[in-house]
């Protein structure tokens, strides 16, 4: 069973960093592409980045572009977020989400919740 | 980017009934598309994906269909349980975009 777990969620200032990871098993984590999502408090999805199986390739949407950056462990199935400058329309809950092997098929985390305010 | 717009934006309905739901995309991406289903405090569940595939374990009142540009959900009898909001999402192309919602309530 594909599980996904992220963890380094909190609450920040504006202009500080903070870095999510997003613990995967269940499936063999080398060969995937892996998403970061967001959902800001009572709002729609927004897909923040993704990263293709083996890390060459990243992608970002451009209200993230320059200030956050996707990486990947997969030594330790791990999947992360480095997020900088923050500011506070990034206050959101970040799903780490699975691209499965068809078109449109994802599987998701839980989320962690990052709160940007001073 | 690829703009994905849905209609309606909500919608209210009785156990029982048909419902439809429909994604546009702005320009054409295949089958390329999933819809998801997201209840209040949950992570989104895969209903469809490739447009028109059930995902496994999926009640077969769902149904999704289209190719192109424009994409339908369809629950053939709403549930008690199928009262939550519907997102599509489309992954022909980076950045990945989704539409952006249809809440489906009780009348």
């Amino acid at each position: 069973e594909v599980q996904l777990l992220e963890s380094g969620g909190g609450l920040v200032q504006p202009g500080a960093s903070l870095r999510l990871s997003c613990a995967a098993s269940g499936f063999t984590f080398t060969n995937i592409a892996m998403n970061w999502v967001r959902q800001a408090p009572g709002k729609g999805l927004e897909w923040v980045s993704a990263i293709s199986g083996g890390g060459l390739s990243t992608y970002y949407a451009d209200s993230v572009k320059g200030r956050f950056t996707i990486s990947r462990d997969d030594s330790r199935n791990t999947l992360y977020l480095q997020m900088n400058s923050l500011r506070a329309e990034d206050t959101a809950l970040y799903y780490c989400a699975r691209r499965g092997w068809s078109y449109g098929d994802y599987s998701w985390g839980q989320g962690t919740l990052v709160t940007v305010s001073s | 980017a690829i703009q994905m717009t849905q209609s309606p934006s909500s919608l209210s309905a009785s156990v029982g009934d048909r419902v439809s739901i429909t994604c546009r995309a702005s320009q054409a991406i295949r089958n390329h598309l999933g819809w998801y289903q997201q209840k209040p405090g949950r992570a989104p569940k895969l209903l469809i994906f490739a447009a028109s595939s059930l995902q496994s374990g999926v009640p077969s009142r769902f149904s999704g269909s289209g190719s192109g540009t424009d994409f339908t959900l369809t629950i053939s009898s709403l549930q008690p349980e199928d009262f939550a909001t519907y997102y599509c999402l489309q992954d022909h192309d980076y950045p990945l975009t989704f539409g952006p919602g249809t809440k489906v309530d009780i009348k």
